[in-house]
């Protein structure tokens, strides 16, 4: 089955710049997490979402972070404006539905998208 | 509060030798523990997972994890390393729907 699907790999921007990165899905799965991962730490969550409706975003800076999930299949993460602080891979993640009664589900991760602020 | 730790920044083994990869985590009710590594410039992979039931779990590649309640501990074992399991390895511990992940251990394995 195709993985999780990423773009851009890459991306340098300055600092008050924004940038956008794109997630595409395990077909089927119907959560999709996005988690930011700095040099050095695990990866953190930012938002989950079930279909297209938001689980978790407890962690999201909301103001300058935004997703969404049009049509509950590919994901858009927007920094808007972006911080130094921001220079991070972004992995994207998905797995079957969630549920109390679903319990340990596996992550299936997308390979990143590398940020550099200057 | 769920909470995963990775005592060890980094573990270094000969290829032949037996590793061990600590993580400890905080969970209330039963856990559900993972194993993922991560490779250079790759997205995490699954390893491993314990749910319940037999405290030695089998996984990926010739890995396997021990689960201990008492110790709350989930440390990640091979009998033999190679220099190919050089990475990056997280241990994750599910609470209620979220993924919460440990800062990570670099296993380099020396010829």
């Amino acid at each position: 089955e195709a993985g999780v699907a990423q773009s851009p790999r890459y991306k340098i921007i300055e600092k008050r710049q924004s940038v956008a990165f794109w997630c595409n899905p395990i077909s089927g799965h119907a959560t999709l997490y996005w988690y930011q991962q700095i040099l050095g730490q695990g990866p953190k969550l930012l938002i989950q979402f079930q279909n297209n409706g938001v689980v978790d975003d407890s962690q999201l800076p909301k103001d300058r972070f935004s997703a969404e999930r049009l049509k509950g299949v590919d994901s858009t993460l927007k920094i808007q404006p972006a911080k130094l602080e921001d220079s991070a891979v972004y992995l994207c993640a998905s797995s079957l539905i969630e549920s109390r009664i679903s319990g340990a589900n596996v992550l299936t991760f997308g390979a990143g998208s590398r940020l550099t602020v200057l | 509060a769920q909470s995963v730790a990775q005592p060890e920044d980094q573990v270094n083994v000969a290829e032949g030798n037996p590793l061990t990869v600590k993580c400890t985590y905080s969970v209330s009710g039963n856990p559900y523990l993972f194993w993922y590594v991560q490779y250079p410039n790759r997205g995490l992979q699954f390893l491993l997972k314990y749910i319940t039931g037999d405290n030695l779990v089998k996984g990926s590649y010739g890995f396997e994890a021990e689960f201990n309640k008492s110790q709350t501990s989930f440390h990640l074992k091979k009998p033999s390393a190679l220099v190919s399991d050089s990475a990056l390895y997280f241990c994750a511990v599910r609470g209620t729907y979220k993924y919460i992940f440990g800062t990570g251990t670099r296993l380099k394995g020396l010829a």
